[in-house]
């Protein structure tokens, strides 16, 4: 069956310090992997797609950035973080297009 | 870029009771999902149709393509339905880049 883990699950990070988020996914093969956020009080927003390894597509300007090394691997780092950059990260996948969307546990993180 | 509109953003309700969340989007989309995000933050599919009705326990949704338009019910509303409802449409229509949420409703069940 297929999973997704994301971790770590919360982290309190100081401004200017970086930040590494990672997520796989088991069991399925060329999976599309998605980053999401959602700041307090706000809905979820779409940080970055990527439907291959090394393709990545940024939805919205920021200090953010991700990777894919690996077909089941999608991580999200900064070199250095803002105070608006705390917030409910979450990880999903899908395969194909029009398909189920498959969350990840999510990551919380405050910045301080 | 697609637009989400969900109302109500806020609902109590007491247990028993028939809920009704919409969901109205801007651009035509191959698929609309229904989530479920509880307190912890988490997140669980609950449904994903692009036409008709779809129904799964006490939990049914429906979609009008036409009038670009979904409903979720839910039937003898429970305490454990509390939690946060979102809907959300595919970015630009029906592509693989992601999905946009709607703001969410926060419903409440009363015993």
């Amino acid at each position: 069956s297929q999973t997704i883990h994301q971790w770590p699950a919360t982290l309190v990070q100081p401004v200017g310090s970086p930040l590494s988020l990672e997520c796989t996914v088991e069991g399925t093969s060329n999976p599309n992997l998605y980053w999401y956020r959602q700041a307090a009080g706000r809905g979820l927003q779409l940080l970055f797609y990527s439907v291959g390894i090394g393709q990545i597509s940024s939805e919205v300007p920021q200090n953010l950035s991700a990777s894919r090394p690996q077909d089941r691997q999608f991580i999200l780092s900064s070199k250095k973080l803002l105070l608006s950059d705390s917030g409910f990260y979450l990880c999903a996948w899908s395969v194909g297009l029009g398909n189920t969307i498959y969350f990840g546990e999510g990551s919380w993180l405050t910045v301080v | 870029k697609n637009e989400v509109e969900q109302s109500p953003q806020n609902l109590t309700a007491q247990e028993g009771e028939f809920i009704t969340i919409n969901c109205s989007y801007s651009v035509g989309i191959s698929a609309l999902h229904w989530l479920q995000q509880h307190p912890g933050g988490g997140i669980v599919s609950l449904f994903m149709l692009s036409s008709g009705k779809k129904k799964h326990g006490r939990l049914i949704a429906t979609i009008n393509i036409q009038e670009k338009h979904s409903s979720l019910h839910i039937t003898a509303s429970h305490p454990r339905d509390s939690a946060v409802y979102i809907c959300a449409v595919p970015y630009s229509g029906g592509g693989a880049d992601g999905l946009t949420f709607g703001k969410g409703t926060h419903l409440i069940i009363q015993p």
